[in-house]
């Protein structure tokens, strides 16, 4: 069975500093990776995947994640942490030939940048 | 990317009682799915809403607990039935459009309160 985890509860970061939320996956197959946030008091908003391709991807609001297969991992970066970032994060996973959109979300990290 | 409204966004019922949440999306999509984000956990997979036919479950809920309907390509209904406080949680309806694009889209949650 497919599975995500998220390690850490909580992130802190100054503004300015890059930050990383971490995220590891657990599938069969070949896995199609997603990040999504959410604000709070708010549904999830997609943020990037990972189908297939180059390793690093890159998706909305600076944010970009590096799928590495052999450390089974996905985690989501910034080069530059915003106030405005302070949110809940998932990572979520499904496997590449359920032929089926069902999405395992991980346990969600908070994330809080600091001014 | 598809828009997915929600109604209602939060309500406040009795125990005993049902209430019906529904989804509209404002396009045709392949799948609808309800989730559930219990206070501070991650989101749960309810059900698949197929359309024209039964819902399909995940292990651990049941269409007499939580019937669903979807009529068409753009509309979802979800009722949770006999409401008990452990049902207190954010309800989410999520729509994808094909197996190739892989995300899927949320709407902006129902969050319920039983008391």
């Amino acid at each position: 069975a497919q599975s995500v985890a998220q390690p850490e509860d909580q992130v802190n970061v100054a503004e300015g500093n890059p930050l990383t939320v971490k995220c590891t996956y657990s599938v069969s197959g070949n896995p199609y990776l997603f990040w999504y946030v959410q604000y709070p008091n708010r549904g999830l908003q997609f943020l990037l995947k990972y189908i297939t391709g180059d390793n690093l991807v890159k998706g909305s609001y600076g944010f970009e994640a590096e799928f590495n297969k052999s450390q089974t991992s996905f985690h989501l970066k910034k080069p530059s942490a915003l106030v405005s970032d302070s949110a809940l994060y998932f990572c979520a996973v499904r496997e590449r030939n359920t032929g089926f959109q069902k999405l395992v979300f991980g346990t969600g990290t908070r994330l809080l940048v600091s001014p | 990317s598809a828009v997915i409204s929600q109604k209602p966004s939060r309500d406040i019922c009795q125990r005993g009682t049902s209430l019906t949440i529904q989804c509209q999306v404002d396009s045709q999509v392949t799948m609808m799915f309800w989730y559930r984000q219990q206070p501070g956990q991650s989101l749960t997979l309810i059900a698949t809403a197929n359309q024209g036919s039964e819902a399909t479950y995940e292990s651990g809920f049941v269409i007499d607990k939580f019937p669903i309907s979807r009529p068409n390509l753009t509309f979802s209904t979800l009722t949770v039935s006999n409401m008990s406080p452990e049902d207190s949680s954010i309800y989410l309806c999520s729509a994808g459009g094909g197996i190739d694009t892989g995300e899927l889209f949320f709407g902006e949650g129902s969050r319920l309160t039983v008391l």
